[in-house]
């Protein structure tokens, strides 16, 4: 199985902070690799796709980077509404696999 | 609108069955890959199985694989989890999730809650 490591599991952050949030992969997906905003009680919603992919909707200070094994969220300047966990997901090979979230909280 | 909506969780003794469903709307069902994928309480996400649009091709994680059942049917736009023998570790909050590789996850149900527990 891919294993998906994320950091940091968690960061304190003030509103107009800049954030990075990194997914090491334990094998080469390509750019076979999503990020989902999560917050409590609601399901997750998509954000990046194909590494790097603005999905439709979603804010444009969210972007994604990587291909193989490195990738990265970045938050360009937080907003109040983006205080969430954020998870990568690898959809190259099965089983699918996420990374273990990561808790943007306010400083 | 694309909608998903779960349903057929509840409490079940360890060892005991429950049968979740997930109504689709909004776009062409039997064209998608559909997923299952849970959350356990204050835990992160675990992807748990797939079907292929025709249902002919299943996955199973490794965790619920031999005790899960994914299955599908097209003229009621529904997908379907029969899960067995279950226990404390398969408690969570399960998604109906859409999306295969091509465009993978791209759109959750609100979840239903599976509690085990006697």
């Amino acid at each position: 199985d891919i294993q998906m490591t994320q950091s940091p599991s968690s960061l304190s952050a003030s509103v107009g902070d800049r954030v990075t949030i990194t997914c090491r992969a334990s094998q080469g997906i390509r750019n076979d690799l999503g990020w989902y905003q999560q917050k409590p009680g609601i399901a997750p919603k998509r954000l990046i796709y194909a590494a790097s992919s603005l999905q439709s909707g979603v804010p444009s200070r969210f972007s994604g980077s990587g291909s193989g094994t490195e990738f990265t969220l970045t938050i360009s300047s937080l907003q109040p509404e983006d205080f969430a966990t954020y998870y990568c997901l690898q959809h190259n090979s099965y089983p699918w696999t996420f990374g273990q979230g990561t808790k943007v909280e306010n400083k | 609108e694309v909608q998903l909506v779960e349903s057929g969780g509840g409490l079940v003794q360890p060892g005991g069955s429950l049968r979740l469903s997930c109504a689709a709307s909004g776009f062409t069902f039997n064209t998608y890959i559909m997923n299952w994928v849970r959350q356990a309480p204050g835990k992160g996400l675990e992807y748990v199985s797939v079907i292929s649009q025709t249902g002919d091709v299943t996955y199973y994680g490794n965790s619920v694989k031999g005790r899960f059942t994914i299955s599908r049917d097209n003229s009621k736009n529904t997908l379907f989890l029969q899960m067995g023998s279950l226990r404390a570790e398969d408690m969570a909050v399960y998604y109906c999730v859409r999306g295969g590789s091509v465009n993978p996850l791209d759109y959750w149900g609100q979840g239903t809650l599976v509690t085990v527990s006697s």
